[in-house]
């Protein structure tokens, strides 16, 4: 089976753009997670949705948005974009059972830089 | 708020020496723990995981034991090798029911351990 998926790899922008990012979780997941790892720090967590609808926030500005489609896949869109959010960005999907829900499988990230 | 320290790095080791790296937590209630290894240029892989007080995790040589009385998960492996180079995250959960962590990943810094031949 696949794992998650994230594109696109890597990604260039200027300050002021927005960007989109999207992740398509292990098949049968329904819970999506964002999380920001600036450079030699520990991943930050952005949002959490499940089945939709959002089920957490962290501390992020309302530049940072998120949504989940009907096929459970997800996008982040970052707007007005800033030099401090050039990040790798991680998601990570969790499945269904009571065993597995706090298991969280991430993706390889997508590398956004901000010139 | 939940927490996670983890001793800062780099860590240098030799080949096949013993390997700690500390880890302890804030949070309210029994939080999961987890270890999460990620290797250059690559996303996190789960390395182990306890769900409850005095839980043992163990994954290709390395455990952790879920300490509540010191609230610590300290990493470990008896013999590393080179291909054991890469950053190891702490991290921890909060349980259903609960605030703060709820649902998602708090993370420590991070600790880069580098294995030399």
């Amino acid at each position: 089976d696949a794992g998650v998926t994230q594109s696109p790899t890597h990604l260039i922008k200027t300050r002021g753009q927005h960007v989109t990012l999207r992740c398509s979780p292990i098949s049968g997941h329904k819970s999506v997670s964002w999380y920001q790892q600036v450079l030699g720090q520990g991943p930050q967590f952005i949002f959490q949705y499940y089945e939709k609808e959002e089920r957490g926030r962290g501390n992020f500005p309302d530049r940072f948005s998120a949504r989940q489609f009907p096929n459970y896949s997800s996008e982040l869109n970052v707007n007005a974009l800033l030099l401090g959010d050039s990040a790798l960005y991680l998601c990570a999907s969790s499945g269904l059972r009571q065993g597995d829900r706090n298991e969280q499988f991430f993706g390889p990230g997508t590398r956004l830089t901000v010139l | 708020g939940d927490s996670v320290t983890q001793m800062e790095g780099p860590v240098t080791l030799s080949e096949e020496a013993f390997l700690t790296i500390n880890c302890t937590y804030t949070a309210t209630g029994y939080p999961s723990l987890f270890w999460y290894v990620q290797y250059p240029g690559e996303g996190l892989q789960l390395l182990l995981k306890a769900t409850k007080a005095d839980d043992k995790g163990s994954n290709k040589g390395f455990e952790a034991t879920y300490r509540k009385e010191t609230t610590s998960f300290h990493l470990e492996k008896g013999s590393v090798q080179v291909s054991d180079s890469a950053v190891y995250f702490c991290a921890l959960m909060a349980p259903e029911g609960y605030g703060g962590s709820q649902g998602n990943l708090i993370f420590g810094k991070g600790t880069k351990l580098s294995v030399k031949p």
